[in-house]
């Protein structure tokens, strides 16, 4: 079963900063927080993932709290490529429980 | 480097016929798992194989089976199918080593529909 809470949707003007939230309190030590988005029914593609420490790609940047309860998804300058579907996941190992997701519409 | 490539993308199928989905890996990864995806239900872990091994199963019926072969491609097979199968079948890779911080790489997916 899915281990993390997401937002229904949220929508984001083109240009600024996409900050998607995700609660996963009952965390274990030994699980990583991943995300993933689905554009339309396309396979889901990675964005980033991370243990304990704030991590950073070309794609996003990934905050996690020090509690590592909550952790925050930011798109700094998002698209409207970015129109999708994205999963916080929560995972040990190779089995990967998706939840619903946020709906994030990028609006012109 | 190619990525996930599953075949075929789309497919028709009838009631209580069974159905075979093909997958190839990214090159090197071991790992092969797979996913059903439908509106109702989202993505759903279906099972994944590591070294032609199943190593882990979701919470599906015995219709749905799956293997893996020497040169890490997988197939699964759905039989006797029903209208309720009709979804997305993701196919995803890894290195798979490891317990934890493995990436998995989706394909494009194969839609079927059951008539």
């Amino acid at each position: 079963d899915a281990k993390t809470t997401q937002p229904t949707s949220m929508d984001c003007a083109e240009g600024r900063a996409a900050n998607l939230p995700c609660n996963h309190s009952t965390i274990s030590g030994n699980e990583y927080v991943y995300w993933y988005r689905q554009i339309h029914s396309q396979g889901p593609q990675y964005i980033i993932h991370g243990l304990k420490n704030n991590e950073t790609n070309e794609m996003a940047s990934l905050i996690i709290t020090e509690d590592r309860k909550s952790s925050t998804l930011i798109l700094p300058h998002a698209t409207l490529r970015d129109t999708a579907v994205y999963y916080c996941i929560v995972n040990w190992g190779n089995q990967f429980y998706f939840g619903t997701g946020t709906s994030l519409t990028v609006i012109p | 480097k190619a990525g996930v490539t599953q075949t075929p993308r789309y497919l028709i199928k009838t009631r209580g016929q069974q159905v075979t989905l093909s997958c190839s890996p990214i090159s090197g990864h071991r790992s092969v798992s797979w996913y059903q995806q439908t509106p109702g239900q989202g993505l759903q872990f279906l099972f994944e194989y590591f070294s032609e091994t199943q190593r882990n199963k979701g919470n599906f019926p015995g219709r749905f089976s799956g293997r893996q072969f020497s040169n890490s491609r997988s197939e699964m097979n759905v039989s006797t199918l029903e209208l309720g199968d009709s979804a997305l079948y993701l196919c995803a890779s890894s290195t798979g080593t490891g317990a934890s911080g493995n990436t998995i790489y989706f394909g494009e997916g194969s839609w079927l529909t059951v008539v």
